[in-house]
């Protein structure tokens, strides 16, 4: 099955300072990688997607891309503030989501 | 938005008795539901793929005895911890993707937080 790799496991920025988390995937047919972010007792919510045919993909303060061949991904997010600091899922799948460890971001203000 | 509902959001049982969790897409059709777990702030498990008029594909490790899956519609799945123990105790989070494509994103309900005493 897959096996995601997420780093850092936490991150801690200053406002305004830029945060980038990466992960690697194992599975080559793995072709859709979603991106969660999780506040405390509540359920994930994805934030950005990026599918295999696509190399990068920017939603305003949030960017994601995508090395096929290297199998790895990552997540930037810019001009932090502090409603930013969550937990942060990587995902890969080519059917069943497989979810990275996390990664706690804290934005200082 | 497509629209998970999860119920209960909370529960509490005793040792031994068994729970069931509802899981409904409110505003699209899901053939496919999956049922994860997360213990305290670790990552979300994968335990088992809900197809709807057919067995449930459980991960390995996980005992198709103890968490029990029906997928009786196209808009509903439940898992039911059957006999449970303090160990059980966890928070339980369904998903389901909109029969759209496996493209489309999961959605998750507010999942359910079990406690077992």
């Amino acid at each position: 099955g897959e096996n995601v790799e997420q780093h850092p496991s936490t991150l801690s920025v200053q406002e305004g300072d830029s945060a980038v988390i990466k992960c690697t995937y194992s599975d080559s047919a793995s072709n859709y990688f979603p991106w969660y972010k999780q506040e405390l007792g509540k359920r994930p919510q994805l934030i950005i997607d990026i599918r295999s045919n696509v190399g990068e993909k920017k939603d305003q303060r949030i960017a994601v891309t995508l090395n096929k061949t290297a199998k790895h991904f990552s997540l930037h997010i810019t001009e932090t503030q502090p409603e930013d600091s969550a937990v942060y899922f990587c995902a890969a799948t080519d059917y069943k989501l497989s979810f990275g460890a996390g990664t706690t971001v804290t934005v200082r203000a | 938005g497509a629209v998970v509902s999860q119920h209960p959001s909370r529960v509490i049982c005793k040792s031994g008795t068994s729970v069931k969790i509802e899981c409904r897409s409110l505003d699209f059709q899901a053939t496919t539901m999956f049922w994860y777990r997360q213990f305290p702030k670790q990552s979300l498990m994968l335990m088992a793929t809900s197809n709807e008029g057919s067995k449930a594909t459980y991960e390995q490790g996980v005992e198709k005895d103890k968490f029990l899956i029906n997928h009786a519609s196209l808009t509903l799945s439940t898992l039911t911890v059957t006999s449970a123990h303090p160990e059980d105790s966890s928070f339980y989070i369904c998903s389901a993707r909109d029969d759209g494509g496996r493209f489309s994103p999961l959605h998750f309900g507010n999942g359910t937080r079990l406690t077992v005493t």
